[in-house]
């Protein structure tokens, strides 16, 4: 077992353009989370996966944005017509149940976008 | 909604001395308790949780944490650093099927 692997590591695009990152999950996790971590702060949560449905959407996640676990295996996080305010590293998370289990989140070591 | 504040942004401590990081959550309800560690250039990683029982809390490398209820507080601490703990620490709760995060403490070991 890999860990969480996240695709691309660092990505530098400009203003307008779309990005989408990859999250490959610990393989029997059925829970998968996405965060988002700008500088001097903590992870904000945007939404989660059980298998394949999205289960809450927080409102950080404007329309720009959308995740997709389609086989409820791998992830996908797109935003659309970028904006600089997108720019910290995008974090995906997977676990074996809900986090009010064990409450142990499987972190990747992000995507970082930077938008010029 | 759940929540959490870490009291200090950044904290300095010199080698073998002890720490503690300050963390207060915000819940009127029974809450599961965590804090996760950050090293450079790594994925952040559990180091301890509180859910129920024995309010002190052990976790990896020397770690371990006290839930106080009264207080609503959940310091982190250690009796001897080593400049291999220099990460972000995180203090978070949980909410829903979610968790909840604060904004970190930087600690800084000082040779």
């Amino acid at each position: 077992d890999t860990g969480v692997s996240q695709d691309p590591r660092h990505k530098i695009t400009k203003r307008g353009q779309n990005v989408t990152f990859r999250c490959d999950p610990i393989s029997e996790h059925n829970r998968l989370y996405w965060y988002r971590q700008t500088l001097g702060q903590g992870p904000e949560f945007l939404t989660y996966f059980q298998n394949e449905a999205q289960l809450e959407k927080s409102r950080l996640l404007s329309d720009r944005f959308s995740a997709e676990r389609p086989k409820g295996s791998f992830s996908t996080l797109e935003i659309q017509r970028t904006e600089q305010g997108d720019s910290a590293m995008y974090l995906c998370a997977s676990s074996p149940q809900g986090a009010s289990g064990t409450g142990e989140l499987f972190f990747g070591e992000g995507s970082r976008l930077t938008v010029l | 909604a759940q929540s959490v504040t870490q009291l200090d942004s950044q904290v300095p401590v010199f080698e073998e001395a002890p720490v503690e990081l300050r963390c207060n959550y915000s819940s009127s309800v029974s809450v599961y308790l965590f804090w996760y560690v950050q090293y450079p250039n790594q994925g952040l990683q559990l180091l301890l949780k509180y859910l129920s029982g024995s309010t002190l809390v052990k976790g990896i490398n020397g770690f371990e944490a006290e839930f106080n209820k009264s207080q609503t507080s959940f310091h982190l601490r250690k009796p001897s650093v080593h400049i291999s703990d220099t990460a972000e620490y995180f203090c978070a709760v949980s909410q829903d099927d979610k968790i909840i995060f604060g904004k970190g403490t930087r600690l800084h070991i000082l040779p």
